[in-house]
């Protein structure tokens, strides 16, 4: 069983461009949260959705940033005209219902802004 | 609110010494608790959890956690260190008045000595 998914592992993007992050939740998980872990911070809640439902984004910057999970494909994070602040790692972890609070990770996405 | 606070962000021991990794959680309503360890350019794993049933918790890799309601704890233990535990840890707390979001700890480097 696949675990969570998530490409590219490292990406680079030069101030200003868009960066667009991947996640593939497990099989069967249709739970699908974001968290950031910022050099020299710890990891922060960003969003939580469901397909087609944005569930909470109480973490979510209020510029710049949006995520989405459709009904078919991954579960995308964008980050239009993205700083130098934004590079981070950024993780997915996935969970098969709202009542199980065991969410599992994937590698993470590692961004780079130059 | 919830909040969790892990002392010390780097422990060191010697292979073979007690692992003591300490977690203090706030919480109005009763917690979910989870120990959550990442390597080096990699995603967390979860270690064990606490979801109201017994107190004291078994988890992978020999590790193991007791909740203590009276002192708002949940720390990490291990008999004998072994190299390979040299890694972050990371305590986090889900409540059920606060969302699925997990809300972590800033995080415990563990080094293990030869």
């Amino acid at each position: 069983n696949a675990g969570v998914m998530q490409n590219p592992r490292h990406l680079v993007r030069r101030r200003g461009q868009e960066a667009r992050l991947r996640c593939s939740p497990m099989k069967g998980h249709s739970h699908v949260y974001w968290y950031r872990q910022l050099p020299e911070e710890g990891l922060k809640f960003m969003v939580y959705l469901q397909k087609e439902n944005i569930i909470d984004e109480s973490g979510m910057p209020k510029e710049r940033f949006s995520a989405e999970f459709p009904k078919e494909g991954p579960s995308i994070l964008r980050i239009q005209q993205v700083v130098r602040g934004d590079s981070a790692a950024y993780f997915c972890a996935s969970s098969p219902s709202a009542a199980s609070y065991e969410q599992y990770f994937g590698p993470g996405t590692r961004l780079t802004v130059t | 609110a919830q909040s969790v606070t892990q002392l010390g962000s780097h422990v060191s021991v010697s292979e073979g010494a007690l692992v003591l990794l300490r977690c203090n959680y706030s919480s109005s309503v009763p917690p979910y608790l989870f120990w959550y360890v990442q390597y080096p350019n990699q995603g967390l794993q979860l270690l064990l959890k606490y979801t109201s049933a017994a107190t004291l918790v078994k988890g992978i890799n020999g590790f193991e956690a007791e909740f203590k309601k009276s002192e708002t704890s949940f720390h990490l233990t291990k008999p004998s260190a072994h190299m390979s535990d040299a890694a972050e840890y990371f305590c986090a707390v889900i409540t059920n008045n606060a969302g699925n979001m997990l809300t972590f700890g800033g995080g415990t480097r563990l080094m293990v000595k030869p």
